[in-house]
């Protein structure tokens, strides 16, 4: 596609519930990465796909979170029994190659979570 | 661990007028890429800029340009001819340039930008 997809929009759940956030990348962009954006927080890393590659998980607050990528394209954020402190907006970016560091990300419009 | 720190949460400025952004970051690295990004309402963060630290030579992108300051690790955006349109947050971001593994980007808090016609 011509950017970065990301859905739902929006997404209002119970407390304990869980989620699934999807994020489509640029045809042919080799990296993805997801960052949580909490409320006057800036963005934090959580999870990072490059190809084939094992994902660099080190972001990932809790063992709650998970995430995949399949066939190298869309991706999965999946929050197991969500908690107030997950509402944030979730962002989805992708590159096209991580080697050549110059390149910033492409964003998407990110998914608002409301836990309640 | 690098670390990017934005110390104005919010800032203002009269249209038509011209504005300076601080950002500052802590590195052992010397070799590395720098950037700042826009987010309007609409979420999405657009890329404005991007500076590599190489370089001595400040970039610039018509009414945006950065001071890249190496010795003092400081990255600050001016925007010159302010618009409307201008109003959005503006996250300072770090990238390594070296292969280590670590591909992410490391952002400040931002800072939350007012327009005043």
């Amino acid at each position: 596609g011509a950017g970065v997809s990301q859905s739902p929009s929006n997404k209002v759940t119970e407390k304990g519930k869980d989620v699934e956030l999807r994020c489509d990348p640029i045809s042919g962009h080799t990296a993805l990465y997801w960052y949580r954006q909490s409320l006057g927080q800036g963005l934090e890393f959580l999870i990072y796909f490059q190809g084939n590659s094992a994902p660099d998980k080190s972001g990932l607050p809790s063992d709650r979170f998970s995430a995949e990528r399949t066939g190298g394209s869309v991706s999965t954020l999946t929050i197991q029994r969500t908690q107030q402190e997950d509402s944030a907006v979730y962002l989805c970016a992708s590159s096209l190659d991580p080697r050549d560091r110059s390149y910033g990300y492409t964003f998407g419009s990110g998914t608002r979570l409301t836990v309640v | 661990a690098q670390t990017v720190t934005q110390s104005q949460p919010e800032m203002s400025v009269q249209e038509a007028e011209t504005v300076t952004l601080s950002c500052t970051y802590d590195t052992s690295e010397s070799d590395y890429y720098l950037f700042w990004y826009k987010q309007p309402p609409s979420r999405q963060m657009i890329l404005v800029i991007r500076q590599e630290a190489y370089k001595q030579q400040n970039a610039t992108e018509n009414r945006f340009s950065v001071n890249f300051q190496k010795a003092a690790k400081s990255f600050s955006l001016k925007i010159s001819d302010s618009q409307l349109g201008d109003a959005a947050m503006y996250f300072c971001a770090y990238r390594s340039a070296g292969y280590f593994g670590n591909e992410k980007l490391t952002f400040g808090t931002g800072t939350r930008l007012t327009i005043i016609p």
